[in-house]
């Protein structure tokens, strides 16, 4: 049970490149996110899917898009990278016991150059 | 005014000690509350739920205080692996989102 995983942990990218972070759960929830995490800030939400094939806007959704594979798997994709998208980005699936506990993957790493 | 506000700390702590934090919210509509602990550069787990009863796990205590809007966290008997930044979480029961406090960094020194 690897609950969630994401790919890649790190990555460099020049300005205006693009590419997609992966993310997977295997706890069966129905919900997935997107975070993004400054120094100082809170975890601020980017996307998130209430279920399988929807997806809605979160606080910062502006230069990322999402999809919803099938429930297990959401993706977050920068089409054209900016130093304002340099972050961590966590991805997180709720919809155990809780619905609004959420079990987060370990983030990736993104530099934007 | 931020949502979710937290003294950003650091608590420098000995250890042995008690240590408590508080956290206010602007939206008295929240209904869900948590908190979080987050190591260094890790990802966020949950450490507890907080109730209208207050919670209680182990050597961790939550409260919730409606009428001031604010929740607290209690850690007695602190160890040096409570070092983290714990970060607090409401929601408002409308819809998925969570929203989250910075978080308040704890440091327990031997």
């Amino acid at each position: 049970n690897a609950g969630v995983t994401q790919t890649p942990k790190f990555q460099v990218l020049k300005t205006g490149q693009s590419m997609t972070l992966q993310c997977a759960q295997d706890m069966n929830h129905n919900s997935m996110y997107w975070y993004r995490q400054d120094p100082g800030m809170g975890l601020r939400l980017i996307y998130y899917s209430a279920s399988e094939g929807t997806t809605d806007k979160g606080e910062v959704p502006n230069g990322y898009n999402v999809s919803r594979l099938n429930k297990r798997e959401f993706s977050l994709r920068l089409e054209s990278a900016a130093p304002s998208q340099t972050s961590v980005y966590f991805c997180a699936s709720s919809g155990g016991r809780s619905t609004y506990e959420q079990y987060f993957g370990p983030g990736t790493r993104l530099t934007v150059t | 005014r931020k949502e979710v506000e937290q003294d950003p700390g650091p608590f420098n702590v000995p250890e042995g000690a008690t240590v408590a934090f508080n956290c206010t919210y602007s939206n008295s509509a929240s209904q869900s509350f948590f908190w979080y602990r987050q190591d260094c550069r890790k990802e966020p787990k949950l450490l507890m739920s907080v109730y209208s009863s207050g919670n209680e796990d182990g050597r961790f205590t939550a409260q919730l205080n409606r009428a001031s809007q604010y929740i607290s966290l209690l850690i007695r008997d602190s160890k040096l692996s409570d070092s983290a930044t714990y970060l607090c979480v409401v929601n408002h029961g409308s819809n998925y989102q969570l929203i989250w406090g910075a978080g308040t960094k704890l440091i327990i020194k031997p």
